[in-house]
């Protein structure tokens, strides 16, 4: 089993709609948690971050973040094409150390 | 606007042919990854750097893959000889000390693509 899990969809949008990410993950140490998005032949890059539990919100974007249940969360409102690529949660129990990543989702959205 | 640069883009080579890969990290990063993205296995680390020393190869098949940084501007990834299972996107990623903080994030390369036939 890996250490973090993400449904690798993929998913497909209409435009203004909500879309709706998760990862699991197994580690208790990992308190670090991260969204990365990643456009087609592009290297990923940081979206939202998140320190321990709780919510962080971000424009359109909403990171949530339940430890006890190890379980974290992206809702991305509004939904627009542009936000059309593959997200990645990423993880890490340092705030200096290497990062744990998600197979990824890749969403579509629509117009 | 500073990017890690990764060279060549792509790379197509035979089988049992050395592979060299490049990058060249931000200015005054300290730290730098290398990760091996394919559609079945995602990202995987395989190795990592501080301050130009190794501090974790684990992911790496030792017998074939290489990872050096000759000095702070430069980190080489080499694989010989190279197999077709190594078809995949290697990125390199640099940061500062301390880079998960929210300010101060992983920045990544856009990658090399690499076919083995």
């Amino acid at each position: 089993q890996k250490e973090v899990e993400q449904d690798p969809g993929p998913l497909s949008v209409p435009e203004g709609a909500i879309v709706s990410l998760n990862c699991t993950y197994s580690n208790s140490a990992f308190q670090y948690f991260m969204w990365y998005r990643q456009y087609s032949r592009k290297g990923p890059e940081l979206l939202m971050y998140t320190y321990s539990s709780g919510n962080k919100e971000d424009g359109r974007f909403t990171a949530q973040v339940d430890k006890s249940s190890k379980y974290i969360s992206l809702f991305i409102r509004d939904s627009q094409p542009s936000d059309s690529a593959t997200y990645l949660c990423a993880m890490t129990g340092s705030n200096d150390y290497k990062l744990s990543f998600g197979a990824g989702t890749t969403v579509t959205v629509r117009a | 606007d500073a990017r890690v640069t990764q060279t060549p883009r792509h790379k197509v080579t035979e089988m049992g042919q050395e592979v060299t890969m490049r990058c060249q990290p931000i200015l005054g990063h300290n730290t730098v990854f290398w990760y091996r993205q394919t559609m079945m296995q995602g990202l995987e680390l395989l190795a990592y750097f501080r301050n130009r020393a190794p501090l974790d190869d684990s992911g790496m098949p030792k017998d074939r893959f290489s990872a050096e940084m000759p000095d702070a501007t430069l980190a080489t990834l080499k694989i010989q000889p190279s197999e077709p299972r190594d078809s995949a996107v290697y990125f390199c990623a640099s940061g500062e000390t301390g880079w998960g903080s929210y300010n101060s994030p992983l920045h990544f390369g856009n990658g090399t693509r690499l076919t083995v036939t």
